[in-house]
């Protein structure tokens, strides 16, 4: 069957670094996204990989690793504002569909 | 930028009403998709459509259906709206490569 996990559930303090993890089982692979979500928004683009290692942008990293079904999300200099849920999907073959994680939701602590 | 737009931000409807939400996108894509938003669920996919007049289930349709008679216009229609449809509702237009989807602001959709 196809899987994605996240921890439903994640703190953090500001100006910290952190790290969410997403595995995933899935059928077909063409590619794994980032979202961001916001209480009560819909979610916004944060990143894609399809090859293996770190993709950077900003503050925001994410890396994947294909043999092992697994991608992070790494957050530096944490601010109030990326409080939000975080939501990992994958690309099956069709170029059609993504398989959604459940997503993490991302507390923030002054 | 991509604009992906939703007709109702809110909306509460009866029992056995039938309810007409709509997508309208700005960039020519031609997939677009409904999903609905659960707490603890994630994002589950409805239907979508990859072309004007062709749709697919994706995996919860039942209960709802779809039009695409216009490019740029997806439609969610439930045809007897019932309480265990109250919901988050989103829709998507999927851009070229790497084919990362842009959502609309969402429907918060009530059944009473």
């Amino acid at each position: 069957g196809q899987n994605i996990d996240q921890p439903t559930e994640m703190t953090a303090t500001e100006g910290a670094i952190v790290q969410i993890n997403c595995t995933y089982q899935t059928s077909g692979f063409n590619g794994l996204f980032w979202y961001q979500q916001h209480a009560g928004e819909a979610p916004t683009f944060l990143s894609y990989n399809v090859l293996d290692g770190l993709e950077e942008k900003g503050r925001f990293s994410s890396f994947l690793s294909r043999s092992k079904g697994y991608s992070y999300l790494l957050l530096k200099e944490l601010q109030m504002k990326d409080s939000a849920s975080y939501l990992c999907a994958v690309r099956d073959e069709s170029n059609y569909q993504l398989i959604w994680g459940a997503g993490t939701k991302l507390i923030i602590k002054p | 930028d991509v604009k992906v737009t939703q007709s109702s931000r809110y909306l509460v409807k009866r029992t056995g009403e039938k309810v007409f939400l709509e997508c309208v996108q700005d960039m020519d894509h031609e997939n677009m998709f409904w999903y609905r938003q659960d707490p603890g669920l994630g994002l589950r996919l409805i239907y979508f459509s990859y072309d004007v007049k062709m749709k697919e289930k994706g995996d919860i349709p039942e209960g709802y259906s779809v039009s695409r008679e216009k490019k740029e216009r997806f439609s969610l229609i439930l045809e007897s709206a019932s309480t265990n449809q109250t919901s988050m509702y989103l829709c998507a237009s999927q851009g070229r490569s790497p084919y990362e989807q842009y959502f609309g602001p969402g429907t918060r959709l009530t059944v009473t």
